[in-house]
């Protein structure tokens, strides 16, 4: 199976920050790389699909680039209500495995 | 808009089998693929398995296969999950999902609001 490495685990900014998310897979899975957010006590959403597609409705402050092993999610100026738990998942093909996670906090 | 509702027993004893049914509302079953993912107590996503109604293609999770049962019920416009022998660390929150476009390889843009599920003696 295709291994996942998100980084990093957590991360503490400034509103107004820059804040970049990589995740990593141990084969390429082309573009088949979605982000989800995860706000305490919700379900997970969708921020971006085929890495770098961003979902209607999403600000357009959130990015995702990348393609083969090697992705990122931006966040070009961090706002309070980003508060949330990041996740990748690649989903190429079975198991479509999720990244383990970013925490991202306001300083 | 599509929306899925789900439901099951939420407590559990050990070796008893989990079961869970999303009921899918606001579109049909076919062409897409079900999702079931799961979350344990501060930790993060597990992709569980899915299955396609029309193809009949079930996917496990290979560290899940051997006690797990993903079903389609197109009659009722809903999918299950059965997960056999349980125990503590099957509790989590579990979430049925969608994709986005009626291909396997698709993100997940619809869930279900998530069932806590806990298995304690």
């Amino acid at each position: 199976d295709i291994e996942m490495t998100q980084s990093p685990s957590s991360l503490s900014a400034s509103v107004g920050d820059r804040v970049t998310i990589t995740c990593r897979t141990s084969l390429s899975i082309n573009n088949y790389l979605a982000w989800y957010q995860q706000k305490p006590g919700k379900v997970p959403k969708l921020l971006i699909s085929g890495a770098s597609i961003l979902e209607s409705g999403v600000p357009s402050r959130f990015s995702g680039s990348g393609s083969g092993i090697e992705f990122t999610l931006t966040i070009s100026s961090l706002q309070p209500e980003d508060v949330a738990t990041y996740y990748c998942q690649k989903y190429n093909s079975p198991p479509r495995t999720f990244g383990q996670g970013t925490k991202v906090e306001i300083k | 808009q599509v929306q899925l509702q789900q439901w099951g027993a939420g407590l559990l004893k050990p070796s008893e089998t989990l079961s869970l049914t999303c009921d899918v509302k606001g579109g049909s079953l076919s062409g897409y693929y079900w999702s079931w993912i799961r979350q344990t107590p501060g930790k993060g996503l597990e992709w569980i398995g899915e299955i396609n109604p029309v193809s009949r293609v079930i996917n496990y999770n290979p560290s899940l296969k051997s006690r797990l049962t993903i079903s389609v019920d197109t009659s009722n416009n809903q999918f299950s999950l059965k997960l056999t022998s349980v125990t503590a660390a099957d509790t989590a929150v579990y979430y049925c999902a969608r994709g986005g476009v009626p291909v396997a390889w698709s993100s997940l843009n619809y869930w279900g609001q998530g069932t806590l599920v806990t298995v304690s003696s």
